[in-house]
């Protein structure tokens, strides 16, 4: 049974271009959550989807980044003009929903490791 | 302001040994739930064991377990029989569901616990 896939597992990117990261969600999970984590702020939380609609884009810097979920195997999250403080541990985690009983449980991807130089 | 918190940023044992690793947390709502995750050299987060507020029942996976004190909104989480492999940082998560009904979803991490167990 496959967990969360994310890809790439490691990304370099000059200052200025274009990033764009891949989650694919454990089969059957209808929500999918997308933090960011760095030494100085922890781990924060980015954006979540639930049956590939936004649900919740709050934690999301307001320029320069981007999530869309196409279809119920994949999100993408794309930064756009990368800045050197834009280098984090980007982590995806999926859950069934976000109801209770259990089904809410998050479980999380390897996370991609993004530099920006 | 931080909802939850995690005191200790470092902690070490001996093989062998039992640990727990504490954290408190702030909310509002009545029905909440509470998460540990263990994060991996290799960058994965792990589930370990889950803690809902309205459950009394004394939660237990194997060799973690959880002492839940509701009222003084604390949550520690117990490793006995300590090995090595269990060296890793270890994340505790607040997980809340508003009173309107509309979960947010979002996970709320503490800082984190740097465990070093010594063989």
């Amino acid at each position: 049974n496959a967990g969360v896939i994310q890809t790439p597992r490691h990304k370099v990117t000059g200052k200025g271009q274009e990033a764009t990261l891949w989650c694919e969600p454990i089969s059957g999970h209808s929500a999918v959550f997308w933090y960011r984590q760095t030494i100085v702020q922890g781990l924060e939380f980015l954006t979540y989807f639930r049956n590939q609609a936004p649900i919740d884009d709050s934690g999301m810097p307001k320029e320069r980044f981007s999530a869309q979920m196409p279809n119920q195997s994949h999100s993408t999250l794309k930064i756009q003009s990368t800045q050197p403080q834009d280098s984090a541990v980007y982590l995806c985690a999926s859950s069934l929903d976000r109801g209770l009983g259990g089904r809410d449980t998050q479980y999380f991807g390897p996370g991609t490791r993004l530099l920006v130089l | 302001a931080q909802k939850v918190i995690q005191v200790w940023s470092t902690a070490s044992r001996q093989e062998g040994e039992e640990l727990t690793l504490d954290c408190s947390y702030e909310t509002s709502q009545v029905l909440y739930h509470l998460f540990w995750y263990k994060h991996l050299l290799s960058g994965e987060m792990v589930f370990l064991i889950r803690q809902m507020s309205s459950s009394t029942a004394k939660e237990r996976s194997g060799r973690y377990s959880v002492v839940f004190q509701k009222s003084l909104k604390s949550i520690s989480l117990v490793i006995s029989a300590l090995q090595p492999d269990d060296s890793g940082k270890y994340f505790c998560a607040l997980w809340e569901l508003e009173v309107r009904g509309s979960a947010l979803g979002r996970l709320h991490f503490g800082a984190g616990t740097q465990l070093i167990v010594i063989p």
